[in-house]
């Protein structure tokens, strides 16, 4: 079945980096954009940033600007998110996700990891 | 920046009741408005994509409509399953905003 699993997260000082990871099966997953959604605790949903299905066009928060990096390995069905110069508000759970139609780039998220929590404390 | 406002923040409602949620973009979004259900410690559930298209699997009890730049999803009969926090979300630009979502608990 069509499944999203995250890993990498965990706790980290505030400045140093992190990367999650996102496996994808299931689904022909070199054909579809994906996101990474974060949500802090007891907080609302925010997205975090954008890939397309060719790796070529990657937006993100004006919040995590210069800091996240997101990326693909479509010969892997990998998704990550590299994490520089993490600050406390960056205390979350991340969640990726699938965008519904093929190829689609401005679209709905129709399949989502279980999240993995990433927690920047001293 | 789009920036999308949800009311009720809260909704008590009893079982058999008729929901009705509102959500706003601050400019057009055409039907590009998309509603998810939440429950404590879970991912979001697609429930409703372009306005007004039903997810497949997602009961027919869920609804949603557009007018202007206000959207309104509507459960016709509240099931027990159904007690969450429900988002909407915008996708017709590249910021993919979330609205602060709805919480709907037992009366």
């Amino acid at each position: 079945q069509v499944q999203l699993v995250e890993s990498g997260g965990g706790v980290v000082q505030p400045g140093r980096s992190l990367r999650l990871s996102c496996a994808a099966s299931g689904f022909t997953f070199s054909t579809y954009a994906m996101h990474w959604v974060r949500q802090a605790p007891g907080k609302g949903l925010e997205w975090v940033a954008f890939i397309s299905y060719d790796g070529s066009k990657t937006y993100d928060v004006d919040s995590v600007k210069g800091r996240f990096t997101i990326s693909r390995d479509n010969s892997k069905n990998m998704l990550y998110l590299q994490m520089d110069s993490l600050r406390a508000e960056d205390t979350a759970v991340y969640y990726c996700a699938k965008a519904k139609r093929l190829q689609w780039e401005k679209d709905v998220f129709d399949i989502w990891g279980q999240g993995i929590m990433v927690t920047v404390s001293s | 920046d789009i920036q999308m406002t949800q009311s009720p923040s809260t909704l008590s409602a009893s079982v058999g009741d008729r929901v009705t949620i509102t959500c706003r973009a601050s400019q057009s979004i055409s039907t590009w408005l998309a509603w998810y259900q939440q429950k404590p410690g879970k991912a979001p559930k697609l429930l409703i994509y372009d306005a007004s298209s039903l997810e497949s699997g997602v009961p027919s009890r869920f609804s949603g409509s557009a007018s202007g730049t206000e959207f309104t999803l509507t459960i016709s009969s509240l099931q027990p399953d159904d007690f969450a926090t429900y988002y909407c979300q915008q996708y017709n630009s590249y910021s993919f905003v979330f609205g602060p979502g709805t919480k709907v608990d037992i009366k």
